[in-house]
């Protein structure tokens, strides 16, 4: 079976921390995203990743950062966690960058910013 | 801009009743729409894909159909089972000739008992 983990379900950080979230697939797949969810708003693309060591910005990517230092990993960084970035991110991959691809997704992880 | 548009917002309906989720989209040039199913706390999961050519797919209780003359994309679900109880997201292409995607906002369906 496909798989995409994510490191952390639930996280609670403070204000200012640093952040990790780390996400690891199973399938050898090229590409790799992060999203934000938020109610009413859908999904965000915040960094994608098209092989390793490289990086793109999708639409928010203010105040996040990334890391692929290897195909299956896929690490999204908040370099000072604020307030506004209490979100659920996930993580997904694919092996097709045509939009008919299909993404696989991890479960999410939950954070909360106090 | 290119947008995909998912009515209603949030639906509740019997366990045992049929339901249609509707997916509105203006992205251009159009090649394929794309059903998820996200159970609460969880990621997405792909139910069905829609290509231009394509006119109704079927996947167990879902239903999916595409009219490309209006621009929808819908999804029935069939007698539905408390475990339909998720949000269905409709995901088309950026548009444009650019990679990526369009996510609908999605829609929270309730299966009551």
């Amino acid at each position: 079976d496909v798989k995409v983990t994510q490191s952390s379900r639930y996280l609670v950080k403070r204000t200012g921390e640093k952040v990790f979230l780390e996400c690891v697939q199973d399938m050898d797949h090229e590409n790799m995203f992060w999203y934000r969810q938020d109610p009413g708003l859908g999904l965000r693309l915040i960094y994608f990743s098209y092989d390793v060591k490289m990086k793109e910005k999708g639409d928010i990517p203010e105040g996040y950062s990334v890391s692929r230092e290897k195909k299956e990993r896929f690490s999204l960084i908040l370099e000072s966690a604020s307030t506004n970035q209490t979100s659920m991110y996930l993580c997904a991959s694919n092996a097709d960058r045509r939009s008919t691809g299909e993404l696989f997704f991890g479960e999410g992880s939950r954070l909360t910013v106090l | 801009k290119n947008q995909v548009e998912q009515s209603p917002q949030s639906l509740i309906i019997l366990e045992g009743k049929n339901c249609t989720l509707q997916c509105n989209y203006t992205v251009s040039p159009f090649s394929n729409l794309r059903w998820y199913k996200q159970d609460t706390g969880r990621g997405p999961v792909s139910l069905t894909i829609m290509t231009f050519s394509e006119n109704t797919k079927s996947n167990g209780r879902y239903t999916a159909t595409l009219d490309a003359d209006t621009k929808q994309s819908s999804l029935h679900i069939t007698a539905s089972q408390l475990s339909d109880s998720a949000s269905y997201i409709c995901v088309g292409p950026r548009g444009g000739g650019a990679d990526g995607l369009t996510f609908g906002k999605g829609t929270h369906l309730i299966i009551q008992p």
